[in-house]
């Protein structure tokens, strides 16, 4: 089975440009979290979707939005970039059972903003 | 989620065992306990998880105290590829992940 697949792996932006990231979780999986990974703040979790809604969502600004398909399919968009931006976003996909639902990560996308 | 501790490094020669600890004392009873690992700057890996009893799947074992309050992370014949950062996560029952520092494990040939 394919795992967690991330487009694109890497993206260079200027600041006040924008970005649209995409996930697509391993098949079956109908949960999509998203994470974004900084050497100085670790990961961060970002937003959870389940059946095409908002779940759980973490403490960034609104210019950190997303959204999932029918399909399971996830994308997330980052609007106004600034420098802070750039990291390591992560996708992570679930079953979405029961406690423990394990989340398997794809292999994130690395945005850098000059 | 309860918090853990890990310590910051430690070396593993190639083909012995590698056995790596975490306390999380103050876990509670319906927490799991879960490792990832990250390779540099891939996405990190799930390794195995557990909740009282102790676990083995194709890639670690995962050793759990009676009282819960700590465990160990066994990979049983290391290679230069299990070089990477290794994470303990203490997780209840929402969905979120929070990583800490982690050990950072150095296989030496």
């Amino acid at each position: 089975k394919a795992g967690v697949t991330q487009t694109p792996r890497y993206l260079i932006k200027t600041r006040g440009q924008q970005v649209t990231l995409s996930c697509s979780p391993i098949s079956g999986h109908r949960s999509v979290s998203w994470y974004q990974q900084t050497p100085g703040q670790g990961l961060q979790f970002l937003f959870e979707y389940f059946s095409e809604t908002q779940r759980n969502k973490g403490n960034f600004p609104g210019r950190f939005s997303g959204r999932q398909f029918s399909n399971s399919r996830s994308e997330m968009n980052v609007s106004t970039l600034e420098l802070g931006d750039s990291a390591l976003y992560l996708c992570a996909s679930s079953l979405n059972q029961d406690p423990p639902d394990t989340q398997y990560f794809g292999p994130g996308t690395r945005l850098t903003v000059l | 989620d309860a918090k853990t501790t890990q310590p910051t490094s430690m070396d593993c020669a190639e083909g012995r065992a590698a056995n790596l600890p975490c306390n999380h004392s103050t876990i509670s009873g319906n927490e799991y306990v879960y490792w990832y690992r990250q390779i540099h700057s891939q996405g990190p890996q799930y390794i195995i998880h557990g909740l009282k009893n102790n676990e083995t799947n194709e890639m670690a074992s995962l050793i759990i105290t009676e009282d819960r309050k700590s465990s160990t992370l066994i990979l049983p014949h290391a290679t230069l590829r299990d070089t990477a950062v290794y994470y303990c996560i203490v997780r209840g029952l929402y969905y979120k992940l929070s990583f800490g520092a982690g050990t950072t494990v150095t296989v030496r040939a």
